[in-house]
């Protein structure tokens, strides 16, 4: 078992650029989960996902802010154009079917820093 | 509003002592409860977890939860801590009421001192 993969695992951009974050789940996996960690305000949800329908994005914090996932194995987190208050740590997570049944696997994590 | 509290930001404790992190919890029902670790530059770790049934769980690494419905609580513990323990420890609460949802608490760091 692989875990979940995310890439890049540093980030470094000037604020107005484009920043893709990558998250490859663990196979078989139906649902997906973006968070983000600071100091400031812990670990919050972004957006999750079942079977590659969003499902909840009450937790995204702006238009510039949206995500995608085309099929099972693939979901991106975009931020366009990035500010410096967006530097965090971004993590994807995924759990099999069952809900709260089942645990949520994290990937590493991308930092990113936004000059 | 449903809110996880992990009342200590740090805790700093001597390699072999015993080990306790506080949790509470606001919820309704009885939730699905977890505590979590994680090691710096690195996601996070499932240590255990809580659904139903004995309210004692037992997790990896040698840790241990106990869920008291009545103080709202769910409270990691250790019986002797090793300097690998030294990460942060995240509480996290879900159920219908977060909808399919985890919502975790600030974290607390330990440290070990030798």
């Amino acid at each position: 078992d692989a875990g979940v993969i995310q890439s890049p695992r540093h980030e470094v951009t000037e604020m107005g650029q484009e920043v893709t974050l990558r998250c490859k789940p663990i196979s078989g996996h139906d649902y997906l989960f973006w968070y983000r960690q600071t100091m400031m305000r812990g670990l919050e949800l972004l957006i999750y996902f079942n079977n590659n329908v969003p499902i909840d994005d009450s937790g995204m914090p702006e238009d510039r802010f949206s995500a995608k996932m085309p099929n099972a194995s693939f979901s991106t987190l975009k931020i366009q154009p990035s500010e410096p208050r967006d530097s965090a740590v971004y993590f994807c997570a995924s759990s099999p079917t069952g809900g709260l049944n089942q645990p949520q696997h994290f990937g590493d994590g991308t930092r990113l820093s936004i000059l | 509003a449903q809110s996880v509290t992990q009342p200590d930001i740090h805790i700093t404790v001597s390699e072999g002592a015993s080990l306790e992190l506080r949790c509470n919890y606001s919820y309704g029902a009885t939730p699905y409860l977890f505590w979590y670790v994680q090691s710096p530059g690195q996601g996070l770790q499932l240590l255990l977890k809580y659904f139903s049934g004995d309210t004692l769980v037992q997790g990896i690494k040698g840790f241990e939860a106990e869920f008291k419905r009545s103080q709202s609580s769910f409270n990691l513990r250790k019986p002797s801590v090793h300097w690998s323990d030294a990460a942060e420890y995240f509480c996290a609460v879900g159920g219908t009421e977060y909808g399919n949802k985890l919502v975790f608490g600030a974290g607390t760091i330990l440290r070990v001192k030798s």
